[in-house]
């Protein structure tokens, strides 16, 4: 079946340092990739998506992009800050007219002044 | 934008009673709702799907007697946990789209319940 992997938490980083979370996936069908962002108390969020391979989604100076070949979709920003601390989950979903989102165990990422 | 308020953020109850979880969109209509619910260290995992008028769909491995789901308008959706146990403790999360979206870009999530079954 499907499944989203990505590196375990948590990850905590001094603000400005670069970040990177590990995200790679199994899928029997050609997914789109998403990374869903949760802040403290609040429900998830998308943060950004990539439909097709070498696509690169991006969003509050995030980035990831969709590897075909390598299967992942890892998340990468350039300077951390504080207000960026959450807990980052990497999904896919197959396409077919059922709504169904399988997602990773999420990464909780801690940045610190 | 559209925002789906679920409470209660945290409860804790004895084995045996069970447990109520709301889900309310609030600035939209949602016909269908998703309940998942995420074990420690493991990925979140659909439990169901829920739809305004009509029975829920569970998905595999996941007894409908034991979580009830009440869709009963376009507002609310509810999650009761039957006789919870405590393997029943988990984190548990509603999500919906306002709009029909294949591809799940527009789904709006709770802010999930952690249930503590002592």
């Amino acid at each position: 079946g499907d499944s989203v992997t990505q590196m375990e938490g948590p990850v905590t980083l001094s603000e400005e340092a670069f970040l990177t979370i590990n995200c790679t996936y199994t899928a029997t069908g050609y997914p789109s990739l998403f990374w869903y962002v949760q802040y403290p108390g609040e429900g998830l969020q998308l943060l950004l998506k990539a439909t097709k391979a070498d696509d690169k989604g991006s969003n509050k100076g995030f980035e990831a992009t969709y590897r075909k070949e390598t299967t992942s979709f890892h998340l990468e920003k350039g300077s951390v800050q504080v207000s960026d601390s959450a807990v980052y989950f990497c999904a896919l979903s197959i396409s077919g007219g059922y709504q169904k989102v399988t997602f990773g165990t999420g990464t909780k990422l801690q940045v610190i002044p | 934008g559209a925002v789906v308020s679920q409470h209660p953020s945290r409860v804790i109850c004895k084995s045996g009673t069970s447990v109520k979880i709301e889900c309310r969109s609030l600035d939209f209509q949602a016909t269908t709702m998703f309940w998942y619910r995420q074990f420690p260290k493991q990925s979140l995992m659909l439990m169901a799907t829920s739809n305004e008028g009509s029975k829920a769909t569970y998905e595999q491995g996941v007894e409908k007697d034991k979580f009830l789901i009440n869709h009963a308008s376009l507002t609310l959706s509810t999650l009761t946990v039957t006789s919870a146990h405590p393997e029943d403790s988990s984190f548990y999360i509603c999500s919906a789209p306002p709009t029909l979206d294949s591809r799940g870009e527009k789904l709006f999530f709770g802010s999930g319940t952690q249930l503590s079954v002592l």
